[in-house]
């Protein structure tokens, strides 16, 4: 079965830190991949995206890497804000599963003041 | 506003019943999905429509049924056949299909409790 493994589980981070997600999957027939971001009690809402063409995309604070050979993406926030603590999600969009999106386990990500 | 709109937030259920969710939106969004969503765990997909009184099975399907009568309606049913059914249940819709747009859009969640 089709993986995206996400780490760490949690993170603490200082405010004006950089905060770092990683992703790892394990098919190749994936063509896009988002990150998710979700509050408590809410529902997920996409943050950025990339596609494996673009080694890098960057969204203000916001920046994804993309490591095609080593099917690795990961997600840095950079001058880490407490706003930013929430539950982060990677996904993967999956050619051969009818374009479905696989998920990552989610990083739940705290920001100390 | 435009938006995906869920309910109830918090239900609970007792075991051997059957209890529907309800998610309605107002985007004009031609695919909606079910998600369920575990402590520890990604998001699991139960069913998704990409049009009207068509859907299909997603990962984990089994003990749930759903419906598309309405481009704007798609409840799902959480049937006593589902073992595990505690869980936060997530519905998201798109403009299209996944394979045109990567973006989903998510209601806030109904929290369902078996008791």
């Amino acid at each position: 079965q089709q993986q995206v493994k996400q780490s760490p589980q949690s993170l603490i981070v200082q405010k004006g830190g950089i905060s770092i997600i990683n992703c790892a999957y394990e098919n190749t027939a994936f063509d896009y991949f988002p990150w998710y971001q979700q509050f408590p009690g809410k529902g997920p809402a996409l943050l950025i995206a990339i596609r494996p063409d673009v080694s890098e995309k960057k969204e203000g604070r916001f920046t994804i890497s993309f490591n095609k050979s080593a099917k690795q993406f990961s997600l840095h926030i950079m001058d880490s804000q407490p706003g930013d603590s929430a539950t982060y999600f990677c996904a993967a969009r999956g050619v051969d599963s009818n374009y479905q999106l696989i998920w990552g386990a989610g990083t739940k990500l705290i920001i100390k003041p | 506003d435009g938006g995906i709109t869920q309910s109830p937030k918090y239900l609970f259920r007792k075991e051997g019943q059957n209890v529907t969710l309800s998610c309605e939106q107002n985007l004009n969004h031609d695919a909606m999905y079910w998600y369920r969503q575990d402590p520890g765990q990604g998001l699991r997909l139960i069913y998704y429509s990409q049009i009207v009184n068509d859907f299909q099975k997603g990962d984990i399907a089994e003990g749930y049924s759903v419906s598309r009568e309405k481009k704007e309606s798609f409840p799902l049913t959480v049937t006593s056949a589902q073992k595990n059914p505690t869980a936060f249940y997530l519905c998201a819709s798109s403009p299209r299909g996944l394979a045109n747009t990567g973006e989903l859009f998510f209601g806030e969640g109904s929290r369902l409790t078996v008791l």
